[in-house]
């Protein structure tokens, strides 16, 4: 039971290069997440999914699509990678919403240079 | 003023001591409130969701004071183990968005 996994763990990229974080989960959790870490900052949220099919933004989606593959699969797209863009970003699960536990993935480190 | 905020630390403190740390949040509507843990270069965890009567797992002692609007964190006997970054999370008005503290970095020293 792996949880929710990423990948890739690693990644550098070109300023204006795109890519696609990928995330799933085995846990059949309604809810998923994408956050983005950077030093002395909490955790920001970039998009979130509330369910299969919905797709919403966080607080800092610009710069950024997601796509809700089906319950499973959320995916992060950077579509011309930026400097700013260099962070953690992490995929989150929950059973339903903020009420619920989050459940994190173990993070991608990308860099843009 | 950040809409959650935490000393940043870190907290140095021997084993065996108590430390506390709390985390403020602005919002007075916030209902869902959280402890989460964070070991280097790890991803966050649950320590403990926080109840309106407080709730204790273990050496974990964790408060709500919606008067104050402050959440607190209370270790008893702390162990090396318990060496991490702390952060808190307090829903928003949304019911899908929490907002996080940037968190409080704990060090246990032998």
């Amino acid at each position: 039971n792996a949880g929710v996994t990423q990948t890739p763990k690693f990644q550098v990229l070109k300023t204006g290069q795109s890519m696609t974080l990928q995330c799933a989960q085995d846990m059949n959790h309604n809810s998923m997440y994408w956050y983005r870490q950077d030093p002395g900052m909490g955790l920001r949220l970039i998009y979130y999914s509330a369910s299969e099919g919905t797709t919403d933004k966080g607080e800092v989606p610009n710069g950024y699509n997601v796509s809700r593959l089906n319950k499973r699969e959320f995916s992060l797209r950077l579509e011309s990678a930026a400097p700013s863009q260099t962070s953690v970003y992490f995929c989150a699960i929950s059973q339903a919403g903020t009420t619920d536990t989050q459940y994190f993935g173990p993070g991608t480190r990308l860099t843009v240079l | 003023r950040k809409e959650v905020e935490q000393d940043p630390g870190p907290f140095n403190v021997p084993e065996g001591a108590t430390v506390a740390f709390n985390c403020t949040y602005s919002n007075s509507a916030s209902q869902s409130f959280f402890w989460y843990r964070q070991d280097c270069r790890k991803e966050p965890k649950l320590l403990m969701s926080v109840y309106s009567s407080g709730n204790e797992d273990g050496r974990f002692t964790a408060q709500l004071n919606r008067a104050s609007q402050y959440i607190s964190l209370l270790i008893r006997d702390s162990k090396l183990s318990d060496s991490a970054t702390y952060l808190c999370a307090v829903n928003t008005k949304s019911n899908y968005q929490l907002i996080w503290g940037a968190g409080t970095k704990l060090i246990i020293k032998p």
